[in-house]
């Protein structure tokens, strides 16, 4: 089956520690994002990364950080330096930057 | 900087009712244009698209939607609900520049279906 998965769906981290959200797709898709889904916020471009080796900062990048060393991973490390990291995470993916994106089932992330 | 409005945050509607969903983006240029929806524990998953033709474009499940382009506007609806329907719906649009692109996503509008 194609798809993305992330892993894991429930996680529980202590306040100042780092944790890092998982993120593979088989779909061959060159770009791959990272969205922060809170309550009557809609969806927020934490990362992206067109191409391997390559990522851009989107619209709420500060406290996190990821990498793209091989095509169908994208990580995500939510830092201690996120004042608000409890929140569900969504990684998506895409042939290119034009069509539609596919979307993962998601992390929600508490930080206690 | 552009920006995507859903109006509608919550709506109620009982099995049969017809749906509108608003939503409007504030950029004048080239979009792709997005309804997404994430029925309960589901992933996100595309309702429909337009990216160019007729603007009246039609979905999954019965749903359409309406590209005016003066208006801004890509609204959705279904001409009668599901209580199988009722989930977050999330337009979406895609502004293509020369730089790259940006994919920007409305708030939400979560639709409950009453039997």
């Amino acid at each position: 089956d194609g798809g993305i998965t992330q892993s894991p769906k429930y996680l529980f981290r202590k306040e100042g520690q780092n944790v890092t959200l998982s993120c593979e797709q088989n779909l061959n898709h060159d770009a791959m994002y990272w969205y922060r889904q809170d309550p009557g916020q809609g969806l927020r471009l934490i990362y992206y990364s067109q191409i391997v080796n390559d990522f851009q900062k989107g619209d709420i990048a500060e406290g996190y950080s990821v990498s793209r060393e091989k095509k169908e991973s994208f990580p995500l490390t939510v830092t201690s330096a996120q004042k608000n990291p409890t929140a569900f995470y969504l990684c998506a993916s895409s042939p290119d930057r034009i069509n539609e994106q596919f979307f993962g089932p998601g992390t929600r992330l508490t930080v206690l | 900087a552009q920006s995507v409005s859903q109006h509608n945050h919550h709506v109620i509607l009982s099995e049969a009712a017809s749906l509108e969903l608003g939503c409007n983006y504030s950029y004048g240029g080239t979009v792709n244009l997005f309804w997404y929806v994430q029925y309960p524990g589901q992933h996100l998953q595309l309702l429909l698209k337009y990216f160019s033709g007729d603007p009246l474009v039609k979905g999954i499940k019965g749903f359409e939607a309406e590209f005016i382009k003066s208006k801004f506007s890509f609204n959705l609806r279904k001409p009668s609900v599901q209580w199988s329907d009722t989930a977050e719906y999330f337009c979406a649009v895609n502004i293509l520049t020369g730089g790259g692109n940006k994919l920007t996503f409305g708030t939400g509008t979560q639709l409950k279906v009453e039997l």
